[in-house]
């Protein structure tokens, strides 16, 4: 199976600030990368699929970039909405679908 | 609007199975892969397995295999999945979820949305 390893696990930030978060995946996986966010009690929402494309109805502020192993989810100036956890999640068909392990994101 | 509706909690006990329900509305449910995803209390998600509603082909995450059927109705727009032989750790939200992309890949499936608005399952003696 693919493993995706995201980090850090959790990142303390403040609002205005700019922020990234890293999922790597054990083997390529092309672009066939989405990251979710996920607010407590309620499902997760889709942000970005295919590494980069910006979901419809999603703020500008957040884009996503990468390829082969490597991905960035970045929020250009963190909103107070946006305190939440986020997930990469890759679906190659290659492996079992898997998701990284989260990256919780709160307020400094 | 699109949306998926899922059953209410369920309380089992250890050794008991469990249904749940994913009623789907706003598109045409044989068009999109339906997933189940599960995420343990405090846990990340855990993919589960895929049901194609058009066909009924199904395909299960191998931790899962055995004890899990993924079904559908496609008359009343659901899917079902029913987890056998359940366990204290199967306590779990369990969701399903749209994959957005109908067409798929030989090299990837893809991205879900929406997602159900999840059903807790309790596994307790």
């Amino acid at each position: 199976d693919i493993q995706m390893t995201q980090s850090p696990s959790t990142l303390s930030a403040s609002v205005g600030d700019r922020v990234t978060i890293t999922c790597r995946a054990s083997h390529s996986i092309s672009s066939w990368l989405a990251w979710y966010q996920q607010k407590p009690g309620k499902a997760p929402k889709l942000l970005i699929y295919k590494a980069s494309s910006l979901e419809s109805g999603v703020p500008s502020r957040f884009s996503g970039s990468g390829s082969g192993t490597e991905f960035t989810l970045t929020i250009s100036s963190l909103q107070p909405d946006d305190f939440a956890t986020y997930y990469c999640q890759q679906y190659t068909t290659y492996s079992p679908i898997t998701f990284g392990q989260g990256t919780r994101l709160e307020t400094k | 609007q699109v949306q998926l509706v899922q059953s209410g909690a369920e309380v089992k006990k250890p050794g008991a199975s469990v249904k749940v329900s994913c009623k789907a509305s706003g598109y045409t449910f044989t068009n999109h892969y339906i997933h189940w995803v599960r995420q343990a209390p405090g846990q990340g998600l855990e993919w589960m397995g895929w049901i194609k509603p058009n066909s009924g082909d199904t395909n299960y995450a191998q931790k899962f295999q055995g004890r899990v059927a993924m079904t559908r109705d496609p008359s009343i727009n659901t899917a079902f999945l029913e987890l056998s032989g359940l366990r204290s750790d199967d306590t779990a939200v369990y969701y399903c979820a749209r994959q957005k992309n109908i067409v798929v890949l030989p090299t990837a499936m893809g991205w879900f949305d929406p997602w159900g608005q999840g059903t807790l399952v309790t596994v307790s003696s």
